[in-house]
């Protein structure tokens, strides 16, 4: 099956522009889907296709992809961003359809 | 207001079964598909399993294929899982969450998730 590949963890100043990557051969075909998870709450959807962003979602959150490599940018992280982020995509390999999720990355704001 | 309300979590000694169930309110449940996503203590998110609108396609992690069912009663605005043959591993607390889309051939991202359903395996 595929995988999807995130830097354990990451860190930004409050107010500076952080970007958090996921990498992964299924991202050649498919967009990410990027989620925010704080301790003990359920993910919320923050950026799918293109980039888009759900409703709520505060505008410094924007996506991109480059090949395979999907990237989650925070433009003036802000105290509350602190969370854990999963990607997610597609299963591109094989004829059964499966989701696969990034391992997550860690994001401290300092 | 989307609403997705997970049950039937529980402790549970290895090899026995437990079914789950997510009712869900607020859309219109049978134009979604629907899937069941895991996170182990102080882990990542796991995929285990999708379903499409009306049934006709059925997705499944390796790590559960054989041993778990995933149904959907559209009549109820109800999702399950059938765990079976249950292990030290399969620990975790269990979501519930909304595809975008009807088909889960084509679907991924999930924009609603349940608060979870914690399934503990353990002698």
């Amino acid at each position: 099956s595929s995988e999807l590949t995130q830097d354990p963890a990451v860190s930004v100043a409050l107010g500076q522009t952080v970007r958090i990557t996921c990498q992964g051969d299924s991202l050649r075909s498919y967009y990410a889907s990027w989620y925010q998870q704080k301790p003990g709450q359920a993910p919320v959807l923050v950026i799918y296709g293109k980039n888009n962003r759900p409703s709520g979602i505060p505008d410094r959150f924007s996506g991109s992809s480059s090949g395979n490599t999907a990237s989650l940018t925070i433009t003036g992280a802000q105290a509350e961003d602190e969370a854990d982020y999963y990607c997610n995509s597609r299963d591109s390999s094989g004829n059964h359809p499966r989701v696969v999720f990034g391992g997550g990355t860690k994001l401290t704001v300092l | 207001e989307v609403q997705l309300v997970e049950s039937g979590g529980g402790l549970v000694q290895p090899g026995r079964s437990l079914r789950l169930s997510c009712a869900a309110s607020g859309f219109t449940f049978d134009d979604y598909a629907m899937h069941w996503v895991r996170q182990a203590p102080g882990k990542g998110l796991e995929w285990v399993s999708g379903i499409s609108w009306n049934s006709g396609s059925i997705g499944y992690a390796d790590s559960v294929k054989g041993r778990f069912t995933i149904s959907r009663d559209n009549a109820k605005n109800s999702l399950y899982l059938q765990m079976n043959s249950l292990r030290a591993e399969d620990t975790a607390l269990y979501y519930c969450a909304k595809d975008m889309g009807y088909d889960i051939l084509t679907g991924y991202t999930l924009d609603y998730w349940g608060q979870g359903t914690l399934v503990t395996v353990s002698s």
